[in-house]
């Protein structure tokens, strides 16, 4: 089965820096797909980024970037020039891609906080 | 585009009656929905998925009898927690795929307390 490790429970970074949230995952396949999703107090999870595992490329939307390991099973997210409405729960996710309609799995998240 | 919709946002009820909880795909058909709960504090865990036009698939230790889902539509799947015992409150959120991508979009949740 898979698993999804975040390490972090919280990270803290002053508005305007850049912060890296990690993530690390176990599984056995080679086809899937890695997300990053917020979650800020309403509790609506958005989707912030998404990775192919078969696209070597580290995906980037904006200010948030990824930096895909696959070997190391690794998926960390980049947030630049940090804003105050980034401050949310992070949560890294899998999902395999092999065939069939597959639930996300989840790590615990990363609490983030935005100091101004 | 990809809206998720619940309803309701939030539900109170007392122990012992039955909660149905909708979920509607507002501008893409979805033949595959999925359930999640969350516990404060916690991340989100599978609880079902459900099938347009065929029976729900169940996680390991979710019971199928307390948690009905039942998928008429492909726009629309309700969750029905027959029986509610303080113990089932939490916080509900199903997401959707449309047929074009793998990326899951969620609905707003619904949370539910159980006196």
């Amino acid at each position: 089965a898979q698993t999804v490790t975040q390490s972090q429970p919280e990270m803290s970074v002053q508005e305007a820096e850049t912060v890296t949230l990690s993530c690390t995952y176990d599984t056995s396949e080679s086809d899937y797909y890695l997300f990053w999703y917020k979650q800020p107090p309403s509790r609506q999870m958005i989707l912030v980024i998404r990775q192919e595992a078969y696209k070597q490329q580290n995906a980037t939307e904006n200010r948030f970037s990824v930096n895909f390991q696959k070997a190391a099973k690794s998926f960390s997210l980049k947030i630049s020039d940090s804003q105050l409405g980034d401050a949310a729960m992070y949560f890294c996710a899998y999902l395999y891609s092999g065939g069939g309609a597959d639930g996300l799995t989840f790590g615990k998240g990363t609490h983030l906080i935005i100091q101004p | 585009g990809a809206v998720v919709s619940q309803h309701p946002s939030w539900v109170i009820c007392k122990s012992g009656t039955s909660v149905k909880i909708e979920c509607r795909s507002l501008d893409f058909q979805a033949t595959t929905m999925f359930w999640y709960r969350q516990f404060p504090k916690q991340s989100l865990m599978l609880m079902a998925t459900s099938n347009e036009g065929s029976k729900a698939t169940y996680e390991q230790g979710v019971e199928k009898d307390k948690f009905l889902i039942n998928h008429a539509s492909l726009t629309l799947s309700t969750l029905t927690v027959t029986s509610a015992h303080p113990e089932d409150s939490s916080f509900y959120i199903c997401s959707a795929t449309p047929a074009t991508t793998d990326t899951q979009y969620f609905g707003p949740g619904t949370r539910l307390t159980v006196l």
